[in-house]
């Protein structure tokens, strides 16, 4: 049973353009998500994250948003670069569980065409 | 600062035998979690480890086990190795009890079983 999914496991856009990426939970516990990015050979690296206190969180060129009656969240990137081009991970955490275990999706390969 | 560090980077096992990775965590950092991807699972949790306790514990076998020292460095264990095990396990540190999900990876020990 995946409690985290990222039903595209790819996507390409042109250089420029926004990247949307999107991540659907069935776990009505998780309160805390979480986006990561992984280019080969070199493990995940922290991008942004949101509460379910909030819909939105801003940082820069990474924006993520937040539906929780839909159990849906995104993240747009814009302009997209090609430098972003790696696979995105969306995870969930339960808080207040005192850990850190998060539930992983399966991962987006993004590719900006230049 | 230096970041998470795994060793080894690469190896290769028989089935049947047993492999210990080690993981040190950033300096500071005393939560240590274990992940294990592989292209058709994705990042699956294994455990969690926060001042040599074992604080949490995904949903593997009892043949993965693992450890935390008092230097916050940790270990994980594979026994009786399978075919399936063939995977990159990431080793992720966190300093804060504060459960926010924001994870350190290492670059990963990729296990290959044959």
């Amino acid at each position: 049973d995946q409690q985290v999914k990222q039903n595209s496991p790819s996507l390409s856009v042109q250089e420029g353009r926004i990247s949307i990426l999107n991540c659907d939970y069935t776990n009505s516990m998780f309160d805390y998500f979480l986006w990561y990015k992984k280019y080969p050979a070199e493990g995940p690296t922290f991008l942004i994250s949101i509460s379910s206190i909030k819909d939105k969180n801003e940082d820069g060129r990474f924006t993520v948003f937040l539906n929780k009656s839909a159990k849906h969240l995104s993240l747009h990137i814009v302009p997209s670069q090609p430098g972003d081009s790696a696979v995105y991970f969306c995870a969930a955490s339960p808080r207040g569980a005192g850990s850190y275990q998060l539930t992983f999706g399966k991962g987006t390969k993004l590719s900006v065409i230049p | 600062k230096a970041g998470v560090t795994q060793t080894p980077r690469y190896l290769i096992k028989t089935r049947g035998q047993q492999v210990t990775l080690s993981c040190s965590p950033i300096s500071g950092h005393r939560s240590v979690s274990w992940y294990q991807q592989t292209p058709g699972q994705g990042l699956q949790f294994l455990f969690e480890y926060f001042s040599e306790t074992q604080r949490n514990k995904g949903n593997f076998p009892g043949r993965f086990s693992g450890r935390q020292f008092s230097n916050s460095r940790s270990e994980m264990n594979v026994s009786t190795l399978e075919l399936g095990d063939s995977a990159l396990y990431l080793c992720a540190s966190s300093f804060d009890r504060a459960n926010t999900g924001e994870l350190f990876f290492g670059e990963g020990s990729r296990l290959t079983v044959l």
